[in-house]
C-alpha cells in the first residue's frame, strides 16, 4: 500500500540541538498532519496543515507544507529530553477520506 | 470527555481464536478508522467508517471485519487470528464536514497490544 517516505529513520541528538525531519510522497496531498507517539500511548497532533507553503508553528517546533503539495518537514529547536519520542508525518490525498502515514522518525536525546 | 476508548489494553490469542477489539468515541466524529502499528512500518490502514452503516476497506483489510451501527462505536473483529496479526491496533476518529473536503485531524486511542500465539 501507498505509505510515505520519512527521514531520517531515527536521530540522536545532543540537548539543546535543533532536529529536521522531512516526509515526501508521490502523491498530492491537501493535509499535512505532524505526531508525536510515545511509549504505550496513541500517536498525539502537534501540528496541522492545510495550504500548500503554509508554515505553523507550535512552540519550539515549526512545520511546513511543501509548495508542491508533495512534502512536508518538521523542525524542532533547542532540544529537550521530553523531546525522545517517534514522530509521525500523515498526510491526506485529495479527494479520499484515508489519512497515510510515515514510517517514523525515532528521536532520542541526550542529556 | 474521554475522547477515544479503546478495550482492552492488551490481548493474548491462540491461532484460530476470534476476538472482537472495541473502539468509542464520545465527540460525536463522523469519521473513525482503524490502524495497525508494526516496526519499521508506521501506521497501516485496515478499514475506515464516513458514517454510521457506512465502512470501507483500507491498505491491511483482510482477516479483520468491521460494521459501524451507531456513530460513537466501530469495532474491529478478528474471525480467526493468526501470528502475522500480532501487532498494536489503534482507533481513531475525526470530525469531517459534510458540505466540504475538510478533514480534522485524527483523534487516537491509547490502543491495544495483541499477541497471537
Amino acid at each position: 500500500g501507498q505509505q510515505l517516505n520519512q527521514s531520517p529513520q531515527s536521530m540522536f541528538i545532543q540537548e539543546g540541538e535543533d532536529v529536521s525531519m522531512n516526509c515526501t510522497s508521490s502523491s498530492i496531498f491537501n493535509t499535512w498532519l505532524w505526531y508525536k507517539q510515545e511509549p504505550g500511548e496513541g500517536p498525539v497532533l502537534l501540528i496541522a496543515l492545510y495550504k500548500a507553503g503554509e508554515l505553523t508553528s507550535n512552540g519550539r517546533l515549526t512545520a511546513q507544507f511543501g509548495i508542491t503539495r508533495k512534502d512536508s518537514f518538521l523542525n524542532i529547536s533547542a532540544s529537550i529530553p521530553s523531546d525522545v519520542g517517534i514522530y509521525f508525518c500523515a498526510g491526506l490525498s485529495v479527494g479520499t477520506y484515508k489519512y497515510i502515514f510515515g514510517t517514523g522518525t525515532r528521536l532520542k536525546v541526550l542529556a | 470527555n474521554a475522547g477515544v476508548t479503546q478495550t482492552p489494553k492488551f490481548q493474548v490469542l491462540k491461532t484460530g481464536q476470534s476476538m472482537t477489539l472495541q473502539c468509542a468515541q464520545d465527540m460525536n466524529h463522523e469519521y473513525m478508522s482503524w490502524y495497525r502499528q508494526d516496526p519499521g512500518m508506521g501506521l497501516r490502514l485496515i478499514h475506515y467508517s464516513v458514517g454510521a452503516g457506512i465502512t470501507d476497506q483500507g491498505e491491511v483489510p483482510n482477516g479483520y471485519n468491521v460494521s459501524r451501527s451507531t456513530t460513537e462505536d466501530f469495532p474491529l473483529r478478528l474471525l480467526s487470528a493468526a501470528p502475522s496479526q500480532t501487532s498494536v491496533y489503534f482507533c481513531a476518529s475525526s470530525y469531517r464536514t459534510p458540505s466540504s473536503s475538510y478533514n480534522s485531524p485524527l483523534h487516537f486511542g491509547n490502543g491495544t497490544r495483541l499477541t497471537v500465539t
